[in-house]
């Protein structure tokens, strides 16, 4: 089965620098990968997602990821943060089997100060 | 087109108690998964549902049961809920084919004492 390690636990950022949230997933033939969001005290909503064709995906919020298939890795950078996007954010990959399950990394709390 | 929801949204349990909590989805969605949340771990599944009338074990899936009620309702049973089962618990839902992401319900928050 797959697998996913987001490496920073925290990430804290001034408001208007620009960030990167790091994540490494275990290689294999096919793999989607996929960014989401959680503000505090709700459901996760869905940033970007990697299927196949242009390795930078572009998401909401001014969010982006880069494919890195010979680093196994799936990134997520935006080039000027704001206080709103504080939250914490995870990363995960689709399980290739019947019940297409995600599997996610532990999760990269952002904290932005004014 | 409310998305998928999740009642109750707080619940306080004593040990040995049980409960069922409730998911259901508006999307017509084929599959549907429950998580549950702890610091750190990121989001572990308990059970999914590929489709109406299917269910199957996640990652987790000890001291809980699960009953695809429909193609809209998926509930998770806890039989006698335990400390280790605090946490806070998603529902998820998927449409099908080559749409594999998932859209999440705000979760239920549940405490064991």
């Amino acid at each position: 089965a797959q697998s996913v390690t987001q490496l920073d636990s925290q990430v804290p950022v001034f408001e208007e620098a620009p960030v990167e949230l790091r994540c490494n997933y275990s290689s294999s033939v096919s793999v989607y990968l996929f960014w989401y969001v959680q503000y505090p005290n709700q459901g996760l909503q869905l940033l970007l997602k990697y299927l196949s064709g242009s390795t930078l995906v572009k998401g909401i919020n001014g969010f982006e990821a880069e494919f890195n298939k010979s680093q196994t890795s799936f990134h997520l950078r935006k080039p000027s943060v704001h206080i709103s996007d504080t939250a914490e954010y995870f990363c995960a990959v689709r399980q290739n089997n019947a019940g297409n399950m995600l599997t996610f990394g532990g999760g990269t709390r952002l904290m932005v100060k004014p | 087109n409310a998305g998928v929801t999740q009642t109750p949204k707080f619940q306080v349990l004593k040990t040995g108690q049980s409960m069922t909590l409730q998911c259901a989805q508006d999307m017509n969605h084929n599959s549907m998964y429950w998580y549950r949340q702890d610091p750190g771990m990121g989001l572990r599944l308990i059970y999914y549902s590929a489709s109406e009338g299917t269910t199957d074990k996640g990652e987790v899936p000890n001291g809980y049961n699960v009953s695809r009620l429909n193609k809209r309702e998926f509930s998770l049973r806890l039989e006698s809920a335990a400390p280790s089962q605090t946490s806070v618990y998603f529902c998820a839902s998927r449409a099908g084919g080559h749409l594999y992401e998932q859209y999440f319900g705000p979760g239920t928050r549940l405490t064991v004492t």
